[in-house]
């Protein structure tokens, strides 16, 4: 157990719908980030939050959302979804950015 | 821009035998952090290795053991009597400065390990 809790680890959905993906840091972390990890385009970086403020952007799609809550945990919401948001989608938490990242067991999307 | 190449797309070995993945890197940064990462086919991200930009010393642990060189930009990774359970995607990643330490990642190297 890495200490970053991902859920769900899979989740089928049908093209249009929405879908939340929630991460809870590990205990003490600050920073969350999310990736991306689909076959064509290896792991990109999609968003990260510092304690509550979003810090950076990556290659997000305006039909996904983020935000981070006053316990630290994250949400990563996905709307209108296609099938190309085919992907695994990871959470990884970090003290701050040059502490190390610590990566959950990532969320399977599988969009039908 | 790709900050970290791994040029080997897939690698395929006997058991036993030593496997090498390379990984070059780019940044205009003096600090920043050098990451290895194994994905299995189960598919979460294992730590491996966080090496900075001032330590330079190669490290070995077990059978892994890494050669980073600053001069040539390169921080390459070594499988020593490689074993099936070596088998999974192996990942380098940069994070630096000027990317305000957001971890950028190669492409991954498939490794597999043949009885």
């Amino acid at each position: 157990d890495s200490g970053v809790t991902q859920t769900p680890k899979h989740l089928i959905t049908a093209t249009g719908q929405r879908v939340t993906l929630r991460c809870s840091p590990r205990s003490g972390d600050l920073s969350v980030y999310w990736y991306q990890q689909s076959l064509d385009q290896g792991l990109q970086f999609l968003i990260q939050y510092y304690n509550g403020e979003e810090r950076a952007k990556g290659n997000i799609l305006e039909r996904f959302s983020a935000q981070q809550f006053p316990d630290l945990h994250s949400e990563l919401n996905l709307s209108s979804l296609e099938l190309g948001d085919s992907a695994l989608y990871f959470c990884a938490s970090s003290l701050g950015g040059t502490a190390g990242y610590t990566f959950g067991s990532g969320t399977r999307l599988t969009v039908v | 821009a790709q900050k970290v190449t791994q040029a080997q797309t897939e690698i395929s070995v006997v058991e036993k035998e030593d496997v090498t993945l390379d990984c070059v890197y780019e940044t205009r940064d003096t600090t920043y952090y050098l990451f290895w990462y194994k994905q299995p086919p189960s598919g979460e991200l294992v730590f491996l290795i966080r090496r900075n930009s001032f330590d330079e010393q190669n490290e070995i642990s077990g059978r892994y053991s890494w050669n980073f060189q600053k001069s040539t930009s390169s921080f390459n990774f070594t499988i020593t009597a490689s074993q099936v359970v070596d088998s999974a995607v192996y990942f380098c990643a940069l994070s630096d400065f000027s990317n305000d330490y957001k971890l950028s990642f190669g492409a991954g190297t498939t490794v597999t390990v043949r009885a």
